[in-house]
């Protein structure tokens, strides 16, 4: 079946630092989206994307619909401690209507 | 709103009981769906609904049965519990956008479920 690489697995990162991460697809996606799990609760939307080169941020979060179609990023500024999490990309291919889910990076904040 | 509720939160099993997952929205969203999610993965669909007395299978539907008869809820059950159904379930809503359904889905806090 289709599939997504997201990357990376895994990040430790110090406080106040900038944050990216993506996803890429072997397929065409037309909508992207990213979300965030904390601990014991299920996943929070932060940002959709639904089109090609769409840029759109919330808050200190900044997503981009790649250019091909096959791919999406995530970047999250001055990082803080509420940040941590598992960040979830998830993408609807073309001609279908389920989405399709990433692994997942986790973000840990070093103290 | 209290948006999507599941319960129990927590559940333990032995092989070959059967148990029911409850799932239920207040927002009146016609896609609703199950999804399992397990450590170094993402989540993988079980079952869905687009609306009442409309499912299909995901993924991942074997050992797992649902229905649809009302907008709001969307119960899953699990027939003869087996250990590999260990996971944490999580149940997701959504309404239509032009006319297409699964984008920008609300979840529940989700089910931890042990089966020993």
């Amino acid at each position: 079946g289709q599939q997504l690489n997201q990357s990376p697995q895994s990040m430790f990162i110090q406080e106040g630092e900038d944050v990216s991460m993506n996803c890429t697809s072997s397929s065409i996606f037309n909508t992207w989206l990213w979300y965030k799990q904390d601990p014991g609760e299920g996943p929070v939307l932060l940002i959709a994307l639904y089109k090609a080169g769409e840029l759109t941020s919330n808050g200190r979060l900044t997503a981009q619909f790649g250019i091909t179609r096959k791919d999406s990023f995530l970047n999250i500024s001055a990082s803080i401690p509420s940040d941590v999490g598992i960040y979830f990309c998830a993408g609807k291919p073309d001609g279908n209507y389920q989405l399709i889910w990433g692994a997942g990076t986790k973000l840990i904040i070093k103290p | 709103n209290a948006g999507v509720t599941q319960t129990p939160k927590f559940q333990v099993l032995k092989t070959g009981q059967s148990m029911t997952l409850q799932c239920a929205q207040d927002m009146n969203h016609e896609y609703m769906s199950w999804y399992r999610q397990d450590p170094g993965m993402g989540l993988r669909l079980i079952h869905y609904s687009v609306g009442a007395g409309i499912t299909d299978q995901g993924e991942v539907p074997n050992g797992y049965n649902v229905s649809r008869s009302t907008t709001e809820d969307f119960p899953l059950r699990l027939l003869s519990a087996a250990p590999s159904q260990t996971s944490v379930y999580f149940c997701a809503s959504s309404y239509s956008i032009r006319g297409n359904y699964a984008y920008e889905q609300y979840f529940g806090p989700g089910t931890r479920l042990t089966v020993t």
